[in-house]
């Protein structure tokens, strides 16, 4: 079936720096999301993407939709304790599911350096 | 505006036993969808549920099952409890279908001993 691989699995963030990670496919995804994930919680939606080519930010968050309807980037600016969690990309399969059918990557995971 | 809640929030169960989770979306919800979240195999569709009818159904064996209330409200049952069972078990909410997100409880942390 359809998967999701995301990367890095794992990063460490100092306060200040630039967080990127990204989300590919080898099928083809029309819609993509965002979520991130504290511990004891659910995942929260950050960004979602409609169409290729799609650059969409939320705050210091900023995603975009591959033109090949394959990957799709997050980068985090500035980052800041709180960004710490585990980033999840998702997107419905392509046999016509909807949002509330979705295939999620294995996350990243974001921890701040010792 | 309330969120998503579920319960129980933390539930130790034998197994062979059988298990109820029950949600309640947002007020004004109506689409509701489970989840499954494990450190192998991450975050697995279950069931997504609209206006009482199960709309999909992940690859899950039939000891997994689910109904949606009239009021919106959903449960899940788990029958003859594995050991495989163990996991976080999430429940999403959307008013309607189409875009935007589903907005996600805090989950239910199922463990089979």
């Amino acid at each position: 079936g359809q998967q999701l691989n995301q990367s890095p699995q794992s990063m460490f963030i100092q306060e200040g720096e630039d967080v990127s990670m990204n989300c590919t496919s080898s099928s083809i995804f029309n819609t993509w999301l965002w979520y991130k994930q504290d511990p004891g919680e659910g995942p929260v939606l950050l960004i979602a993407l409609y169409k290729a080519g799609e650059l969409t930010s939320n705050g210091r968050l900023t995603a975009q939709f591959g033109i090949t309807r394959k990957d799709s980037f997050l980068n985090i600016s500035a980052s800041i304790p709180s960004d710490v969690g585990i980033y999840f990309c998702a997107g419905p399969p392509d046999y016509g599911g909807s949002q509330g059918n979705l295939i999620f990557g294995k996350g990243t995971k974001l921890s701040v350096k010792p | 505006k309330a969120g998503v809640t579920q319960t129980p929030r933390y539930l130790i169960k034998t197994r062979g036993q059988q298990v109820t989770l029950s949600c309640s979306p947002i007020s004004g919800h109506r689409s509701v969808s489970w989840y499954q979240q494990t450190p192998g195999q991450g975050l697995q569709f279950l069931f997504e549920y609209f206006s009482e009818t199960q709309r999909n159904k992940g690859n899950f064996p039939g000891r997994f099952s689910g109904r949606q209330f009239s009021n919106s409200r959903s449960e899940m049952n788990v029958s003859t409890l594995e050991l495989g069972d163990s996991a976080l078990y999430l429940c999403a909410s959307k008013m309607i279908q189409g875009r935007g997100g589903y907005t996600f409880g805090s989950g239910t942390r199922l463990t089979v001993v």
